[in-house]
Parts: C-alpha cells; structure tokens; sequence
C-alpha cells in the first residue's frame, strides 16, 4: 500500500520569504500523481498543484513550484514570496493511475504560518 | 455555481441517532468519493464510487452506508452514531478517465455527535 510522510507537522515563514515542505512516499508502481492541497481555515480543500510521475519537468504554478525526486520518491512544494493568504495546512496526496485505485493517499500535513 | 456542494456544513445529534450527509457535483464526474478528516486532520478514503458503482469501501464500518442514486450525488448515512463518528466529512469527485486527476472537494460537514 502506498504511504505519504510529511515530516514537518508546522512551519513558519516571514511574509515575503521562500519556504519549502517536504513530502515523501513510497509505492512500487512506475506511473502515478502527486498533489499538494491548501486547507485554510475555512476547512475548503483547494488544490495548489499537480505532478505527474511520467513528466520529468517539475510543475509549476506562479509562486508554487515542485521539486519531484522520482528516484528518491520526494515531492516538495516551494512557496515563493510567501503571503499572508498563503497560512493553512498542506497536505501532500498521493493517487495511483491504476483503474479501481483512484483514491488519494494523504500526507499528515504540515501547518503554515506566515508572519508579517 | 459550486462545484461539489455538500449538505449540511454543520450537524451536531446525539448518540445513536441516524443522520445523513447528501453531496451533488455539477462537474460531470464519473468518480465520487467520502473522506473523514479526524481530529488531527489526518484525511483518509472512506468510499469510492463510479458511475454509481461502488469501487472502494476502506473498512469502513456497516453503519456507514453510501448510497449514489446516479453518477452526479452520492450521499452518506450513519446509522447509530457514535462519538468516535465525530469529524470532519468531505466528499469529492474527479473524472477517472480525464486528463485532469485531480479530485475537487466539497466544503465539508462537521459532524459533532454528543
């Protein structure tokens, strides 16, 4: 079974700074998506980026980027220019292209304070 | 127009009452799906359905039954609650077959059993 491991339980950046957090897992399958969602106070789960095993290029959203390590099965997002809107949890998600398995495999989270 | 609506956002019962949470998604997904967000946050698959097949049932105890009249709704109904029941309830949809995999959420129901 897959697993997601986020091992930062909280974080906290200065407005304006660059942060990371870190997300890994681990699966046996070649092919499959990585996600990172925001859940801010108001509990909406929002998706902030998507990956997907086969495209070497990491993604990229504005301020978001990945850096996905297949081989080491690491898959962290960047926030650039952190902003005070950017403070919610993170969750990492895993999801397996194989049909019938289609489900999201969550990390722990990690909580993101930005200070001003 | 939301997009994965769930109904309601709050629900406070007592022990042993039945309750139901009802979810529509105007997206025209074929895959809807039940997580439960505990009181750590931790989000885990309860129920997966396609195209109003059960695909995914995550040893999910019996009082939980998930019933999708068709591919657009798929509700959830709690039989005896619990106090262990008590969390956050989100159903999402995504298009098993589409380019986009990403799942879409609902806001979530709070479910606090007394």
């Amino acid at each position: 079974a897959q697993t997601v491991t986020q091992s930062q339980p909280e974080m906290s950046v200065q407005e304006a700074e660059t942060v990371t957090l870190s997300c890994t897992y681990d699966t046996s399958e070649s092919d499959y998506y990585l996600f990172w969602y925001k859940q801010p106070p108001s509990r909406q789960m929002i998706l902030v980026i998507r990956q997907e095993a086969y495209k070497q290029q990491n993604a990229t959203e504005n301020r978001f980027s990945v850096n996905f390590q297949k081989a080491a099965k690491s898959f962290s997002l960047k926030i650039s220019d952190s902003q005070l809107g950017d403070a919610a949890m993170y969750f990492c998600a895993y999801r397996s292209s194989q049909g019938g398995s289609e489900k999201l495999v969550f990390g722990k989270g990690t909580k993101l304070t930005v200070n001003p | 127009d939301t997009a994965v609506s769930q109904t309601p956002k709050y629900l406070v019962t007592q022990m042993g009452n039945d309750k139901s949470i009802k979810c529509e998604q105007n997206l025209g997904h074929d895959t809807m799906y039940w997580y439960k967000q505990d009181s750590k946050k931790f989000l885990k698959i309860m129920f997966s359905y396609n195209n109003k097949e059960l695909i995914i049932n995550e040893t999910v105890p019996n009082r939980f039954s998930p019933k999708s009249p068709d591919k657009a709704h798929l509700n959830l109904h709690i039989n005896s609650l619990e106090l262990g029941d008590s969390a956050v309830y989100f159903c999402a949809s995504s298009d098993r077959g589409g380019m986009n995999t990403e799942a879409f959420f609902g806001q979530g129901t709070r479910l606090t059993v007394v």
